[in-house]
């Protein structure tokens, strides 16, 4: 089983910022299949970044994606209110897994 | 557009069995794609179940898999988990999901339903 170890577990950011989340695998993902997902209190996880930099539908460019190998980069240009939420990766290049998720919070 | 949504108790005894069904609309499950069981514990992370393809080819979680069942229903275009024996270490959010393969991110989701494991 692949491990996703995600950092840091929480950032204190202001609306304008610029958030920079790390996920780090335990062996290598193949083909780059790591996805990004958002998750807001009580909702489902929204798809964000699949193949570790290519954004989901309706997306916006704020939200980039980078990294290979075992080390991924979740990187928001400019927090807006509605980007605080949960953050987890997943690889899905084999039996699927999560990281443990980043918080990014209000300052 | 994709639309799933979870039903089913929640509640389930320990050592019972937990049975959801995902009903799948705006698309049909005989046209392809892979429909998954993703669970989380209140507070915690996410957990994948399993998979499973329209043929009913399925892929499980290698730390559940003895105890897990899904199955598809093309004639009711839905989709269902079985998980038995289960204890309060089981009680989560249980979301439905597809993905356009098995190596695909899972790009719709249900909105989740709680199940509680407690007598």
């Amino acid at each position: 089983e692949i491990v996703l170890t995600q950092s840091p577990g929480t950032l204190s950011l202001s609306p304008g910022e610029r958030a920079t989340l790390s996920c780090r695998a335990s062996q290598s993902v193949s083909s780059s299949y790591l996805a990004w997902y958002q998750q807001k209190p009580g909702q489902a996880p929204r798809l964000l970044i699949y193949g570790a930099s290519s954004r989901a539908t309706g997306i916006p460019d704020r939200f980039s994606g980078s990294g290979s190998g075992t080390d991924f980069t979740l990187t928001i240009s400019r927090l807006e209110p509605e980007d605080f939420a949960v953050y987890y990766c997943q690889q899905y290049g084999s039996s699927p897994t999560f990281g443990q998720g980043t918080k990014v919070e209000i300052k | 557009q994709v639309q799933l949504q979870e039903s089913g108790p929640g509640l389930v005894k320990p050592s019972e069995t937990l049975s959801l069904t995902c009903a799948v609309s705006g698309y049909s499950i005989s046209s392809g794609y892979y429909w998954g069981w993703i669970r989380q514990p209140p507070g915690k992370g996410l957990e994948w179940i399993g998979s499973i393809y329209h043929s009913g080819s399925t892929y499980y979680n290698p730390s559940l898999k003895s105890r897990v069942t899904i199955s598809v229903d093309t004639s009711k275009n839905q989709f269902s988990l079985k998980l038995s024996s289960v204890t309060a270490a089981d009680t989560a959010v249980y979301y439905c999901a597809s993905s356009s393969s098995m190596v695909a991110p899972f790009d719709y989701w249900g909105q989740g339903t709680l199940v509680t494991v407690s007598s």
